[in-house]
C-alpha cells in the first residue's frame, strides 16, 4: 500500500464544474503539499499545510490532520486548470513523498 | 525572483556520452534537489544537497554524479547511460530543507533527456 493514495486517478468534467481531488497519507506528517503539472513540464507548488485552510484564486485545500486526509478544490473550472495533481507529504527530513497523482481535464 | 531555471530543456545523449544537467537558483536557498519523473509517475527523489554538501542520495547509480559548485547552481554529470535512464529530470530548491519545519520546495521544468 503506498503511503500516499490520491483519488480518483482520472477526472473529467465540464468547464464551470466544482472539482474535489483527496488525498490520503498514512504516516505521520509536518506538511501537505499540492502540486500542479502541466503536459511536458515543470511543477508549480499550489499549498503547503499543516492544519485547517488555504485558499488561492479558485482553488481551496484542506486538510484534517486527525483522520490524514486532505482534499484539494477547484471552484469554476476551467479548461486551462487541465493538469496532473499531485499530493505530496512531507515525511523524514527533507524528503516528500509524493501521490500517484490524479489527471484532471476539463472540457469546454 | 522566485525560479528554479534549468538547462538544458531538451538532451538526447548517446550510451558513451558524457554530459550534464545544469540547475540554477537565486531565491537564496540552501537546499536542492535532483528527481527523476518517468512518464505518468510521480516524481522520484535522486539526491539532496544542503548547505552544498550532500545530505541524500536515494541509492542512485554511479553513473549519475550530482555537484553543487554553489549554493545557486546544481549540477548532474551523466557518464554511460542506459535507455532506461530516459526520462524528465526535475530540480527543485527549498528555504533550508532541515527536518524541523516544512518547506516549500519551488520545481525547476525539468530536462527531458533520452537516451539512445
Amino acid at each position: 500500500k503506498n503511503e500516499v493514495e490520491q483519488s480518483p486517478q482520472n477526472l473529467t468534467a465540464q468547464e464551470g464544474e466544482f472539482i474535489t481531488i483527496n488525498c490520503s497519507y498514512s504516516v505521520g506528517i509536518s506538511a501537505l503539499h499540492w502540486l500542479q503539472q502541466h503536459p511536458g513540464g515543470g511543477i508549480v507548488s499550489l499549498f503547503m499545510l499543516s492544519s485547517g485552510k488555504k485558499k488561492h484564486g479558485r482553488l481551496i485545500a484542506t486538510i484534517n490532520i486527525q483522520e490524514k486526509h486532505s482534499s484539494l478544490h477547484i471552484t469554476a473550472s476551467h479548461p486551462r486548470d487541465s493538469a496532473v495533481y499531485i499530493c505530496a507529504v512531507r515525511g523524514g527530513a527533507q524528503k516528500l513523498v509524493f501521490g500517484q497523482g490524479t489527471r484532471l481535464t476539463i472540457n469546454p | 525572483d522566485t525560479e528554479v531555471t534549468q538547462t538544458p530543456k531538451h538532451l538526447v545523449m548517446g550510451m558513451t556520452n558524457k554530459k550534464s544537467l545544469k540547475c540554477e537558483q537565486h531565491m537564496g536557498h540552501r537546499a536542492m534537489y535532483w528527481y527523476k519523473q518517468k512518464a505518468k509517475k510521480p516524481p522520484e527523489l535522486m539526491f539532496v544537497y544542503s548547505y552544498e554538501k550532500l545530505s541524500i542520495n536515494e541509492s542512485v547509480p554511479s553513473r549519475f554524479s550530482p555537484e553543487c559548485p554553489n549554493s545557486s547552481l546544481l549540477n548532474l554529470h551523466l557518464h554511460a547511460l542506459q535507455p532506461e535512464d530516459s526520462a524528465l529530470y526535475l530540480c527543485a530548491s527549498s528555504q533550508e530543507g532541515g527536518g524541523g519545519g516544512a518547506d516549500t520546495q519551488y520545481f525547476g521544468p525539468g530536462t527531458r533527456l533520452t537516451v539512445l
